[in-house]
């Protein structure tokens, strides 16, 4: 069974495309995140939901939209694709009892 | 940047040896954590080190932090070809009540058979 499942694995799209990722956790976390991993490895953190509310937000365009229809789903919306968006994105979760993450296995998103 | 750094970039060993990885960070720390990150997929969660302690052990890992030097280390001792991976610490910060972990490039790690 996977943990923290993301859909799809690899995503091409052309650029002004609008498209989302899901992502769903079954362990019961309540913590969920979005994060982007450019080409050079760097992880920058996008989103953070509890328990269904935003509690980070960092700075994104704001063609980035996370919709979180319950604690064990994050899903995130892009509009109006740009090349530089190009990256694999990961979702995770964290129990508010533990400090470890669980990711999800990536999207690779390729924007031409 | 509240960017992590991690030391060296880049690390090459022989399998049986050991591998050594440094760790910097610049922020106050409510623990610190290490993942793995083998090519193409997700990152996978090693250990984790409270602020309060200064060395922690699992297997063959062994994981020390030193506050006062904002630093940590990550040993594998008798390395195998399977943990060719990149290896990333993340610090823990309750900064501003942003708890969030903070990431650097991580230590891409090879260990030739």
């Amino acid at each position: 069974d996977t943990a923290v499942s993301q859909t799809p694995k690899y995503l091409v799209t052309q650029m002004g495309n609008d498209k989302s990722i899901k992502c769903e956790q079954n362990l019961g976390h309540d913590t969920m995140y979005w994060y982007k991993q450019d080409s050079k490895k760097f992880l920058k953190i996008m989103f953070s939901y509890n328990n269904k509310e935003l509690i980070i937000n960092e700075t994104v365009p704001n063609r980035f939209s996370p919709k979180s229809p319950d604690k064990a789903h994050l899903n995130l919306h892009i509009n109006s694709l740009e090349l530089g968006d190009s990256a694999v994105y990961f979702c995770a979760s964290r129990s508010s009892r533990a400090h470890g993450y669980t990711f999800g296995s990536g999207t690779r998103l390729t924007v031409v | 940047s509240q960017q992590g750094e991690e030391d060296p970039q880049a690390l090459s060993i022989q399998e049986g040896e050991n591998a050594t990885m440094n760790c910097s960070y610049k922020t106050s720390i409510n623990n610190l954590q290490w993942y793995r990150q083998n090519s193409g997929r997700g990152l996978v969660h090693l250990i984790l080190i409270r602020s309060n302690e200064r060395e922690k052990h699992s297997g063959r890992l062994r994981v020390t932090l030193d506050t006062s030097k904002k630093s940590s280390s990550l040993l594998i001792t008798a390395s195998r070809a399977a943990d060719t991976a990149s290896y990333f610490c993340a610090p823990f910060t309750n900064a501003g009540n942003n708890r969030k972990l903070i990431w650097g490039l991580g230590t891409s790690l090879a260990v030739n058979p």
